[in-house]
């Protein structure tokens, strides 16, 4: 069974600092990983898709990467800025099925 | 943007009745899924629906639980008999291809609780 996990539960930065969140997955065997962004009481919104056959994506300050053999992503937000404060989600579908099953996410505060 | 919608974003029920949540998934998109969020827990996979027929589905997603494409645009979860520990964010989901290969967009969820 499939497990994610995200590292650090919380981060704090000051503005216009660049960082890295993490994520860990135990199964290798996955379709694609996507990274989610959540507003408090608000819904999902997809930043970034990687597809199993790719290293890394690219979408403005984000860059995702994906390393399979060692089960592992990395969401680096470059030039942070206060509207970046949110908890960030990853979620992996594995092979053979249609679920995403997600990290526990971690919440960014961007100090102004 | 096209995006899912999901209504109602807040329905408060008492425990033992019946509810149904509402989604439109984008219009050209295939696959569609419900999962829920247990306050300050994980978002869970609960259910995936495609040509009209559940393709997966969760442990949670038991007997209680039904989802249904009444028409060429919505699709429903419905919870028969719900229990406190049904309260939760619904989130609907759809995506466009095939094999679970693409992109999943989420709606804004339906808080429910049940008291």
């Amino acid at each position: 069974k499939q497990e994610v996990t995200q590292i650090p539960a919380a981060l704090s930065v000051p503005e216009g600092e660049n960082l890295v969140l993490n994520c860990s997955f135990t199964d290798s065997a996955i379709y694609n990983l996507q990274w989610f962004r959540q507003d408090p009481g608000k819904g999902l919104t997809s930043l970034l898709l990687i597809q199993s056959s790719q290293r890394e994506q690219t979408s403005g300050r984000l860059n995702a990467s994906l390393d399979k053999s060692s089960g592992r992503s990395t969401l680096y937000i470059a030039a942070s800025q206060p509207g970046d404060s949110a908890t960030y989600l990853c979620a992996a579908v594995n092979t053979g099925s249609y679920q995403l099953t997600f990290g526990k996410g971690t919440k960014l505060s961007v100090i102004p | 943007e096209p995006e899912v919608t999901q209504t109602p974003s807040h329905q408060v029920t008492q425990m033992g009745q019946e509810v149904i949540l509402r989604c439109v998934p984008i219009s050209n998109h295939l696959y569609f899924y419900w999962y829920r969020q247990i306050l300050g827990q994980k978002v869970e996979f609960l259910v995936s629906f495609y040509n009209n027929e559940i393709s997966e589905k969760s442990e949670i997603f038991d007997d209680q639980f039904s989802v249904e494409r009444p028409d060429g645009s919505n699709f429903t979860l419905k919870i028969r008999s719900t229990k406190l520990e049904d309260s939760a964010m619904y989130f609907c989901a759809s995506s466009t291809g095939t094999d679970g290969g693409t992109e999943a967009f989420f709606g804004q969820g339906t808080r429910l609780t049940v008291v």
